[in-house]
């Protein structure tokens, strides 16, 4: 089946540093990658959708120069999180959707802890 | 607007017995619908999905969910749970009415709990 490798799995870092977590498909192409952030005990919140080649589109409220998306291949995508402070400790998620159609499923990573001191 | 409700929060099962998890979706569009595993600190496995056809659908684990358009649900079912069927499970809508690339809905999520 289709494999997403993101990493790195948990990062702990301190206030002010700028973190970049990769998501990767291994065994296709992956035209269109999104980025999700997790809270404790909740469901997944849409941050962007990274296109191969152009600019992520981001959901409102996420403010684009703090997260940064650069999708310059098929199978990589990465979110950097820039000057990362404590409220920007999270479970970050990526996945990547099959191409061949908006029916084709979303296949995720395992992904990021993010901790901030 | 598009929505995805997941009714129950927490579901308390006993190992063996059988399983059902709501989801009501409200959709402009013919919609695709997904369901999704997660173990803690961990992503998201895809158990089945819908997209057309056959309104029963098989997924992996043992698990099947059956689209009612009707009553725009597609609950998730299992005969007999097993202890490593704990975890959270979400329930997602897309689909082309949903424009902008695939992008998914989410539901709250219910978190599955087994006792012996």
């Amino acid at each position: 089946g289709a494999v997403v490798s993101q990493h790195p799995s948990r990062v702990i870092c301190k206030s002010g540093t700028s973190v970049k977590i990769e998501c990767r498909s291994l065994d296709f192409q992956a035209t269109t990658m999104f980025w999700y952030r997790q809270f404790p005990k909740q469901s997944l919140m849409l941050m962007a959708t990274s296109n191969e080649g152009s600019k992520a589109t981001y959901e409102q409220g996420v403010e684009k120069d703090k997260f940064l998306i650069n999708h310059a291949s098929l199978t990589l995508s990465t979110l950097t999180v820039t000057s990362a402070h404590p409220e920007d400790s999270s479970f970050y998620i990526c996945s990547a959707r099959e191409p061949a159609g908006l029916s084709q499923p979303q296949h995720f990573g395992d992904g990021t802890r993010l901790s901030i001191l | 607007a598009q929505s995805v409700t997941q009714p129950d929060i927490h579901i308390t099962v006993s190992e063996g017995a059988s399983l059902e998890l709501r989801c009501n979706y409200s959709y402009g569009a013919t919609p695709y619908l997904f369901w999704y595993v997660q173990s803690p600190g961990q992503g998201l496995q895809l158990l089945l999905k819908y997209f057309s056809g056959d309104t029963l659908v098989q997924g992996i684990k043992g698990f099947e969910a059956e689209f009612k358009r009707s009553q725009s649900s597609f609950n998730l079912r299992k005969p007999s749970v097993h202890w490593s069927d704990a975890a959270e499970y979400f329930c997602a809508v897309g689909g082309a009415g949903f424009n902008q690339g695939g992008k998914l809905i989410f539901g709250q999520g219910t978190e599955l709990s087994v006792k012996p």
